[in-house]
Formats: structure tokens, sequence, C-alpha cells
């Protein structure tokens, strides 16, 4: 089955400052990733998500990149605020295989003003 | 609309305990999921089901049982508590053929 790895687990970024999460997959079926950000006590809510026939998206201060030769996705946060504070999880799926995500593990991001 | 519900939002079991955590979307969604998070291991996927009669194991079914008699709900059903399902539990529901998943607002059950 999939496995995504996420790194890192726990990133500090001055305010204003860019983040960046980067996350691995193995299988090469997959073709739908999305990210998620998870508030303290929250559920977790989409907040981008890319195909895999598109190589980066963006959306205001959040992009996202794919490389499928390697197998890589990343997550860019730029000009950071604090509410940007949360737990962000990378996932992985194949279409063929409905919702079922395989997530990574999180990155705790903690944006210090 | 609700969106996803999930009830209770805490739970505390006894070991051997038997208890069924209760999931309900009105979006009309034909997929739904269960998912266990635990710190640094992200969201593990339970068992899913992508429509009424049809469900099918994921990650880590052991320990849980579910089933999908409407489109509506989805329980997720513990049939001995053992303290290794301490955890938070998500349901999600998506569209047909969708890939955005929808998440309940959580349960957090401890088991002693």
């Amino acid at each position: 089955g999939e496995n995504v790895e996420q790194h890192p687990s726990t990133l500090s970024v001055q305010e204003g400052d860019s983040a960046v999460i980067k996350c691995t997959y193995s299988d090469s079926a997959s073709n739908y990733f999305p990210w998620y950000k998870q508030e303290l006590g929250k559920r977790p809510q989409l907040i981008i998500d890319i195909r895999s026939n598109v190589g980066e998206k963006k959306d205001q201060r959040i992009a996202v990149t794919l490389n499928k030769t390697a197998k890589h996705f990343s997550l860019h946060i730029t000009e950071t605020q604090p509410e940007d504070s949360a737990v962000y999880f990378c996932a992985a799926t194949p279409k063929a295989a409905g919702n079922k995500l395989t997530f990574g593990g999180g990155t705790r991001v903690l944006v210090k003003p | 609309n609700a969106g996803v519900t999930q009830t209770p939002k805490f739970q505390v079991l006894k070991t051997g305990q038997s208890m069924t955590l209760q999931c309900a979307q009105d979006m009309n969604h034909e997929y739904m999921s269960w998912y266990r998070q635990d710190p640094g291991m992200g969201l593990r996927l339970i068992h899913y089901s992508v429509g009424a009669g049809i469900t099918d194991q994921g990650e880590v079914p052991n320990g849980y049982n579910v089933s999908r008699s409407t489109t509506e709900d989805f329980p997720l059903r513990l049939l001995s508590a053992a303290p290794s399902q301490t955890s938070v539990y998500f349901c999600a529901s998506s569209y047909s053929g969708g890939l955005v998943a929808f998440f309940g607002q959580g349960t957090r059950l401890t088991v002693v």
C-alpha cells in the first residue's frame, strides 16, 4: 500500500518568513495530493490540493508543488502569520481507491510574532 | 447543512467495554471513512465505505466493526475496548468520485 513520509515534524518560523513542508510517497499510482490544516482541538480542513497532471498550484499565500518522477510534493507558505500556526498534514491517494487517503505524520508549525 | 456530525465528542471506557461512535452526514455523500489520529502518526484509515451496503477495511481495522445501512450514517463499533484504542477518531465523507474529504469534529476516546 501507499506510504507517505512528511518532514519536518516541527517547524518554527518568524512571522513574515516562509515555511516549507515536504512529503514523499511510495505508490506511483497515487494521483491526488491534498494538504490539510488542523488547528488545536479542531477538525482537519483542506487548504489546497494538487492532481498529478499539474506541477504547481497556488492560492494566495500557499502553494503546492509536485514532482512525480521523484515522488515528492511540498507545501509552501509565504509571509507567514500567527494564524498559520497549526498542524499540517499531507496525504496521497490513487483516484481508483475512492477516498482512501494515506496521511503523512504531520508538521506542527509555530509562527512567532 | 450540518455537514459531518460525530457523537459523542468525548468518551471514557473501561477495558473490555463495547461502544458505538456515531457519524452522520447530510450532504448526500457516497463515500464515508473512519480515521484514528495518534500523536506523530497522522491519521490512519480504519474502515471506509463507497456506498450503502458496501464497506471495506483500511490500514488499521482490527478491533473495529462498521456497517452502512443508509447513505447518511456510518457508525464505528468497538467490540472490546483496549487501552491501545485510546485516540481521537474522525469520520469523513466525500462525493462519489470526488476526493475532497470533509471531516467531522472528532471523538476523543480514552480507554482505561
